[in-house]
């Protein structure tokens, strides 16, 4: 079965530290990829997607994420975080019937 | 531009009650989704209608569940009757094509 994982749980970083949040898909043709942040007790706010062709993609807040076929990854980065980041992270892979698989979301804690 | 709206925010009932939620997607947006999102979760699909058709409901668990989209515009998840383990955010969006926009979600708690 297709399937999203996100290995981290939780991960604390310090303000102005760099992040990576890993992201893997057990899928074999090229997929729809998704990252989405949920702050508390809000819905998800979409960060960036990947469809096709370059495979670094810029999304909002500065946030980017690469896909590595080679690796089955789609991690999103950012160079310097910001105690408003603190949030949860989801990575989605979409179905050829647009149903969204979630991974099971990354924590990120931000140390002042 | 409006996103996603749904209501109410918050819902307490006691189990064997029913409940339903409410969403409203962004105008112009033909395809609608609900998901549930249990503690520590991703959210997982119950159910998505294009226009007023559902064309994925083999998620949705039928004995207790039920959706609509009438007008094919705005939609109402209902269950009836609520069990303990129904307790989740429930989760709307909507799409025009393939990025789906989501709603703030209802909390549901049953006791």
């Amino acid at each position: 079965a297709q399937s999203v994982t996100q290995p981290d749980i939780h991960i604390t970083v310090s303000e102005g530290a760099s992040l990576e949040l890993r992201c893997n898909y057990s899928y074999g043709a090229t997929p729809y990829l998704f990252w989405y942040v949920q702050s508390p007790g809000q819905g998800l706010q979409l960060l960036l997607k990947y469809f096709s062709g370059d495979t670094l993609v810029q999304g909002i807040k500065g946030f980017e994420a690469e896909f590595k076929r080679s690796q089955s990854s789609f991690n999103l980065r950012k160079p310097s975080v910001h105690w408003s980041d603190a949030a949860e992270y989801f990575c989605a892979w979409m179905d050829s019937s647009y149903k969204l698989i979630f991974g099971s979301g990354t924590r990120l804690l931000v140390r002042p | 531009e409006a996103g996603v709206v749904q209501s109410p925010r918050y819902k307490i009932i006691e189990k064997k009650q029913p409940v339903a939620f409410w969403c409203n997607p962004i105008s112009g947006h033909n395809t609608l989704y609900w998901y549930r999102q249990n503690l520590g979760q991703g959210p997982e699909l119950l159910i998505r209608y294009e226009n007023e058709e559902a064309v994925d409901d083999s998620q949705l668990p039928k004995d207790r569940f039920s959706a609509e989209r009438l007008k094919g515009v705005d939609s109402t998840l209902k269950i009836q009757p609520a069990e303990l383990g129904d307790s989740a955010v429930y989760l709307c969006a909507s799409s025009l094509v393939e990025t789906q926009y989501f709603g703030p979600g209802t909390r549901l708690t049953v006791l």
